[in-house]
């Protein structure tokens, strides 16, 4: 049973361009979620997409978007790169069918020069 | 606003002995805790969870307990093993269950050090 799968696993991009993060749910999932985590903080929620919606959204600027496709995986977009958008992306899913808890993917490595 | 704040940034313990990480957190609204542990390179896996209607809850070497009145958990771990080193975050949700647990308040973290 595969778990959470993101691509790629790091990536580095210069300021101003654009980038896209891949995200496949556990199986069985049809709920994802991005988080941020910076270097020495706690994960942040970015938003969350629930049939092909977002459903969730935390203090993200407009820059962050994201698209869910009919078999659930997810992408997210960020544009215009900051320094300060270097980060690791984690990619979580779940179910409103069940209460378990959140499954993380290992995450994407995004360093902004 | 920090609403779930791990204060302790590390925690040293020798291998045998009891492992007590503390979270605190501001939101009355949070019904829902969760710990994760986090090694390098990997994203954080679920350890154990609690509701607002427990106050204790264990599994294992692990037993969490909610002080809901006090507004904090702290996390057990008895007896700590090497193999218990990581990074242990604090999570809350507002919502048990449902498509809104997806959205999760983490603490900063605490790296555990757990040596022979």
């Amino acid at each position: 049973d595969a778990g959470v799968t993101q691509s790629p696993t790091h990536l580095i991009k210069t300021r101003g361009q654009q980038v896209t993060l891949r995200c496949s749910p556990k199986s069985g999932h049809d709920t994802v979620s991005w988080y941020q985590q910076a270097l020495g903080q706690g994960p942040q929620f970015i938003f969350q997409y629930y049939e092909e919606e977002e459903r969730q959204r935390g203090n993200f600027p407009d820059r962050f978007s994201g698209h869910q496709f009919p078999n659930y995986s997810s992408e997210l977009n960020v544009n215009a790169l900051l320094l300060g958008d270097s980060a690791l992306y984690l990619c979580a899913s779940s179910s409103p069918e069940t209460t378990g808890p959140l499954h993380f993917g290992n995450g994407t490595r995004l360093t902004v020069t | 606003d920090q609403q779930v704040k791990q204060n302790s940034p590390s925690l040293s313990v020798q291998e045998g002995r009891i492992s007590i990480l503390n979270c605190d957190y501001t939101n009355s609204m949070f019904d829902y805790f969760l710990w994760y542990k986090k090694y390098p390179a990997e994203g954080p896996t679920f350890l154990i969870s609690i509701s607002s209607i427990k106050d204790k809850n264990e599994d294992g070497r692990f037993t969490v307990f909610l002080n809901k009145s006090a507004k904090h958990l702290s996390l057990h771990i008895v007896p700590s093993q090497p193999g218990d080193s990581a990074v242990y975050f604090c999570a809350a949700s507002g919502a048990y269950g449902g498509s809104t647990l997806g959205r999760l308040y983490f603490g900063r973290g605490t790296q555990l050090t757990v040596w022979p």
